[in-house]
């Protein structure tokens, strides 16, 4: 009941775009975005809920498809800084987060 | 520092021995939660709290696994007799409701 994450990994130039992928087989409530740097905790990225609300950054954004089960993370304008590794969370029943394996993202000079 | 504290940080046991983690939440966070992660996967949920009632367990969690949170303030968890494979980061974090949680550092074990 993991979710999928995709890719499992991204080089990138800073500038550069990226999307990272979550997909869920079961019915969601909520999907969570955290981002891990090496040796730290996740920290909060953005929160989409079912029936469209939305809470996280400014600078991030994300959809969140409830019929497909599915969210996305759009980065933008990548920075050195957006280099870890970025973790989807999905909420189902039970008010409890499920984390997928993580996308490892390194944004280059 | 208003943030999600855990202690100790780094735990050393030998297989066998017990230990026991704490966590402390951010003060107005009604929800505590306990989570597992080793290197390269992401966190594992555990168990979590709303206030004092510990509402949910992994069910894959061993029976040599427990937690409390007596007051519905700070919490621990407590792994009995200790083996190679508890060998792991301890997560706790903390959330208002629903909301987003707020992770701790961490409390990193080693089972020797």
């Amino acid at each position: 009941q993991q979710p999928v994450q995709s890719p499992q990994a991204v080089i990138l130039r800073e500038g550069e775009d990226a999307v990272i992928n979550c997909s869920s087989s079961k019915a969601l409530y909520s999907v969570h975005w955290y981002r891990q740097k090496h040796g730290e905790a996740p920290i909060f990225l953005m929160i989409l809920l079912k029936g469209g609300e939305q809470k996280g950054h400014d600078k991030i954004s994300a959809s969140f498809n409830e019929k497909k089960q599915q969210s996305s993370l759009y980065l933008t304008a990548s920075q050195l800084s957006y280099s870890g590794t970025y973790f989807c969370g999905t909420e189902g029943a039970g008010n409890m987060l499920t984390f997928g394996g993580g996308t490892r993202l390194m944004v280059k000079p | 520092d208003t943030g999600v504290s855990q202690d100790p940080r780094h735990k050393i046991t030998k297989r066998g021995q017990n230990v026991t983690f704490r966590c402390d939440p951010i003060s107005e966070h009604n929800r505590l939660y306990w989570y597992r992660q080793t290197l390269g996967q992401g966190p594992e949920f555990l168990t979590y709290f709303q206030n004092e009632a510990q509402l949910e367990k992994s069910r894959l969690l061993s029976d040599r696994f427990s937690a409390e949170r007596p007051k519905g303030s700070f919490s621990t968890l407590e792994i009995q007799r200790t083996e190679q494979g508890d060998s792991a980061m301890y997560l706790c974090a903390s959330s208002w409701g629903s909301d987003e949680q707020f992770f701790g550092p961490g409390t990193r074990l080693t089972v020797l």
